[in-house]
């Protein structure tokens, strides 16, 4: 069965340092999304993407950050400059198409913020 | 304001025995309700959804019900099984299009051997 991925597990890095975060959608689906969930909290959404460019970001979604689709398979979450709040687990989803399609996701990335 | 709440941080449950994982939401242009399942350091796995224009919908030992006159979501596990274990969180679907999933709380549900 298909399934999103992402790399890295787990990223620790220093604040103020930039991450870059990767996720590998299922391959026929045309809506992309990230979500973060903080430590024993409930998952957000960050931002939704479709055909190149952003559909919908939330308020946490600030300048820090950015998505990019830099191919055909992978869809990419960059924090600029690292901040000790942004320690969370962020979470990649695809669906197929728009409406009540069910979000699939990913496994998550760890990020960890010294 | 749209929210997505859960009414119980922790159920516990006797290996075998039916499960109602309770969920209520404030936004009631919602149109797309989901279940999802997360274990421990994992992503949130799809368990059933359903649309605002049905009341209920089952699935391979699970129900959702949905009652719009009082926005009220609900899960029903039946034959709970040590597997059933984790995080179960409600989404709403925060509007049309390819919008993002706005998630509650999550009740964290243990099976009891």
């Amino acid at each position: 069965e298909p399934e999103v991925t992402q790399t890295p597990s787990h990223q620790v890095t220093q604040m103020g340092q930039e991450v870059i975060l990767r996720c590998v959608p299922i391959s026929n689906h045309l809506y992309f999304y990230w979500y973060r969930q903080i430590l024993g909290q409930k998952v957000e959404f960050l931002v939704s993407f479709y055909n190149n460019e952003i559909s919908e970001k939330s308020e946490i979604f600030d300048d820090q950050f950015s998505v990019e689709r830099p191919d055909g398979s992978n869809f990419t979450l960059k924090i600029r400059s690292t901040k000790l709040e942004d320690s969370a687990m962020y979470f990649c989803a695809s669906i197929w198409a728009s409406g009540g399609s069910t979000q699939y996701f990913g496994p998550g990335t760890r990020l960890t913020v010294l | 304001g749209e929210s997505v709440g859960l009414h119980l941080p922790t159920l516990s449950v006797q290996e075998g025995d039916n499960s109602i994982i309770n969920c209520a939401y404030s936004n009631s242009a919602s149109d797309y309700f989901i279940w999802y399942k997360q274990e421990s350091g994992k992503g949130p796995q799809f368990i059933i959804d359903i649309r605002s224009n049905m009341d209920k919908r089952q699935g391979q030992r699970v129900t959702v019900l949905l009652n719009k006159t009082v926005k009220h979501l609900s899960l029903q596990i039946a034959a709970t099984q040590p597997g059933d274990s984790a995080v179960y969180f409600c989404a709403e679907k925060r509007g049309g299009g390819a919008d993002g999933l706005t998630f509650g709380k999550g009740t964290h549900l243990i099976i009891q051997p």
